[in-house]
């Protein structure tokens, strides 16, 4: 199962928008809506941010969003603040074909400017 | 508030088998709701899905994982385990474990073992 393909880097100024987006492939981000996202700040483990593609667990702000189209599921970061700048993994089902478990994406570092 | 944190040696030298254990507190770990698993991190680098056990027992490996790796639980202790068997500089990580129904919602704070003679 290979690793779902994210942009390396992604950045804006505050207050500006961001979106990254997360590859996969029918077996995995287009077969199932079970795409989620975390946020991981330095040394710190990774927060849930968005799952089931667009759904925010309480307690994220609204500012981040989920979607997706085909294959390619994409974050979005809306009026970015200083302490958005972290690390973005998205993450999809792989299918219980597969071994029922859930691959990553390769991560995006944001940038705040 | 569930929490759950990782225990086992730092250090693991090359060819023996890695053993850490996950202590969950503020809940039970036979929820019939949650799976509970380990994911690892290689310094500087992106999430591996390493496997899952439901409290039944019952489990799931990533299948390029999956003929070193043995994951059980205790839950007399509220524990789970992890065994990594034949390790290499490869498998130096840090090592988290999570709750998950889907994706996994609670993490611990994770454990970095080194692999090195």
């Amino acid at each position: 199962q290979s690793a779902l393909t994210q942009p390396p880097s992604a950045s804006g100024s505050p207050g500006q928008s961001v979106t990254i987006s997360c590859t996969g492939t029918s077996s995995d981000v287009g077969g199932y809506n079970y795409v989620s996202w975390y946020q991981q700040h330095p040394g710190k483990a990774p927060k849930l941010m968005i799952y089931e593609v667009s759904k925010r667990p309480s307690g994220v702000p609204d500012r981040f969003s989920g979607s997706k189209s085909g294959n390619t599921a994409s974050l979005t970061v809306s009026g970015l603040q200083a302490e958005d700048e972290a690390d973005y993994y998205c993450s999809s089902y792989a299918g219980s074909n597969n071994f029922g478990g859930y691959v990553f994406g390769t991560g995006t570092k944001v940038t705040v400017l | 508030q569930l929490q759950l944190q990782e225990s086992g040696p730092g250090l693991v030298k090359p060819s023996e088998t890695l053993s850490l254990t996950c202590t969950v507190s503020g809940g039970s770990i036979s929820s019939s709701s949650y799976y509970w698993g380990w994911i690892r991190q290689p310094p500087g680098k992106g999430l591996e899905w390493i496997g899952s056990i439901y409290y039944s027992g019952s489990t799931y490996y990533n299948p390029s994982l999956k003929s070193r790796v043995t994951i059980s639980v205790d839950t007399s202790k509220n524990q789970f385990s992890l065994k990594l068997s034949s390790v290499t500089a490869a498998d130096t990580a840090v090592y988290y474990c999570a709750r998950h129904t889907g994706p996994p919602d609670y993490w611990g704070q994770g454990t970095l073992v080194t692999v090195s003679s």
